[in-house]
């Protein structure tokens, strides 16, 4: 149980455009997804918390503009990548938290999107 | 501050040998605590977590953790690594329920040689 899916896996796009990456709870009803991005080598930074049927919290520094989060439903979060420019390559992933989870704070996982701009 | 911190960047162990990761926290108030793996390319797999009770936590793949409450520390630990054990290991700390934020360590890179 508790699956995450993200979709695509990997992208790769051309300046200037935009990209939309899919998280999906597949077994599970999440009523908060999380948006995260990872470095080379380096550890995750959360970018925003995404709240079914209410706007996205971002965090300091990130582009709400830029990085556009939408929570439609109990199972899907998309984020789209405004604009995309080369410094935004980098690993995208997505977790959920159960609604019906007993851990409170447990957050399950996506297998993470890899974006290339080019 | 909140702060989690892993201080070996990157550990290097022979198949079957034991292993020990570090990790480190700072928080304010009683600390949930996860340690997950992450393969190359992939996304992260929760081996173990804490919450409260028995301060020494089993998880999958063998692996194991204690807390520490005197040393804010929940380091983790096998017994005897295997090939696939090599992946990234991040220490991971949240609030009871204040807030649905982890925090992440830098990771710690674990390579295994044959």
């Amino acid at each position: 149980g508790a699956v995450v899916s993200q979709h695509p896996s990997w992208v790769i796009c051309k300046s200037g455009t935009s990209v939309k990456i899919e998280c999906r709870s597949l077994d599970f009803q999440a009523t908060t997804m999380f948006w995260y991005r990872q470095f080379p080598k380096q550890s995750l930074m959360l970018m925003a918390t995404s709240n079914e049927g209410s706007k996205a919290t971002y965090e300091q520094g990130v582009e709400k503009d830029k990085f556009l989060i939408n929570h439609a439903s109990l199972t899907l979060s998309t984020l789209t990548v405004t604009s995309a420019h080369p410094e935004d390559s980098s690993f995208y992933i997505c977790s959920a938290r159960d609604l019906e989870g007993l851990s409170y704070n447990e957050q399950f996982f996506g297998p993470g999107t890899r974006l290339t701009v080019l | 501050a909140q702060s989690v911190t892993q201080p070996d960047i990157h550990i290097t162990v022979s198949e079957g040998a034991s292993l020990e990761l570090r990790c480190n926290y700072s928080y304010g108030a009683t600390p949930y605590l996860f340690w997950y793996v992450q393969s190359p390319g992939q996304g992260l797999q929760l081996l173990l977590k804490y919450f409260s009770g028995d301060t020494l936590v089993q998880g999958i793949k063998g692996f194991e953790a204690e807390f520490k409450r005197s040393q804010s520390s929940f380091n983790l630990r096998k017994p005897s690594v295997h090939w696939s054990d090599a992946a990234e290991y991040f220490c991971a700390v949240g609030a009871a329920r204040s807030t649905d934020k982890l925090i992440f360590g830098t990771g710690t890179r674990l390579q295994v040689f044959p």
